[in-house]
C-alpha cells in the first residue's frame, strides 16, 4: 500500500543526545514536510523539502536538522540544542503542481513519532 | 502572514446533535482551505478541501463553504456519532508564496456522547 512511514513510534532521549526520526514515503511526491504538534495546540512547521537535495526552514527550525538525499526520505534530527523536545513530531508529503506549489494539493500525513525526553 | 483561527474546545455534543466548528482566516494571496481531522495517538487526515471561493468541500456528512467576503470556511455536519470524536484542524496553504506548506489552526476537540 502506498503511503507514509515513520518510526520509531515511541522515543526516548537522554538530554544531550540527538536523535533522528524517519520518515519515508512511497506515493512518488515531490514534497515532504516536517511538524510538531505539542499538547492540546496546533501543528507547527519546521522544514520542508520541494526537491531532492534542497530543503528551507519553517517557523521554528532552530535545534533541529534535516537532509533529503533521496525522494522517498526525508530524516528529522533532533539535536541537544533543541530545548523543549519532547512532542509528537509529524511527517508529511504532497505532489507539486508546476504553478502554485502545493497550492490545491492534498497533503498527506505519516502516523506520527511520539518523542519524550528523559 | 497566514493565519488561521478556529473555536476552542472542547465541544461536546450528544449523539445526532449538529455540528458547527468555526474557521476565519487571514492570507497573503488567494488560498486554499481544508479541514483535517486526528483520531487519539493517529496522524492527520485530510477530511475535505476547497480551492476556490463559494465552493463547497464535502466528505462522510460533513461539509464545509468557502466563504470569501467572510473569510471564513466553518465546518458542519446534520447529525454527528460517537466515532465523529476527533481534534479538528482548519489549514489553509497559499498560492504564489515561496513558502509552500500548510498554516494550521490550534485544532478544535470534538467530544460525542451516547
Amino acid at each position: 500500500d502506498g503511503g507514509i512511514t515513520q518510526s520509531p513510534k515511541y522515543l526516548f532521549r537522554k538530554e544531550g543526545q540527538n536523535v533522528t526520526l524517519s520518515c519515508e514515503q512511497n506515493l512518488n511526491h515531490d514534497a515532504m514536510y516536517w511538524y510538531r504538534q505539542d499538547p492540546g495546540q496546533g501543528l507547527r512547521l519546521i522544514y520542508y523539502s520541494q526537491i531532492v537535495n534542497d530543503f528551507q526552514k519553517g517557523d521554528i527550525a532552530e535545534g533541529y536538522s534535516v537532509s533529503r538525499e533521496k525522494k522517498e526520505s526525508f530524516p528529522l534530527t533532533v539535536t541537544s540544542a533543541q530545548k523543549n523536545p519532547t512532542a509528537f513530531y509529524l511527517c508529511a508529503s504532497s505532489n507539486l503542481l508546476r504553478t502554485g506549489g502545493a497550492f490545491g494539493n492534498t497533503i498527506y500525513f505519516g502516523e506520527g513519532s511520539w518523542l519524550t525526553v528523559v | 502572514g497566514d493565519s488561521v483561527t478556529q473555536m476552542e474546545g472542547p465541544v461536546t455534543l450528544s449523539e445526532e446533535a449538529f455540528l458547527t466548528i468555526n474557521c476565519t482566516y487571514t492570507a497573503t494571496g488567494y488560498p486554499s482551505l481544508f479541514w483535517y481531522v486526528q483520531y487519539p495517538g493517529e496522524g492527520l487526515q485530510l477530511l475535505l478541501k476547497a480551492t476556490k471561493a463559494d465552493d463547497k468541500g464535502s466528505n462522510k456528512g460533513f461539509e464545509a463553504t468557502y466563504r470569501k467576503e467572510t473569510t471564513s470556511f466553518h465546518l458542519e455536519k446534520g447529525s454527528v456519532q460517537v466515532s465523529d470524536s476527533a481534534v479538528y484542524f482548519c489549514a489553509l496553504s497559499v498560492r504564489d508564496t515561496g513558502r509552500r506548506a500548510l498554516t494550521f489552526g490550534s485544532g478544535t476537540r470534538l467530544q460525542v456522547q451516547p
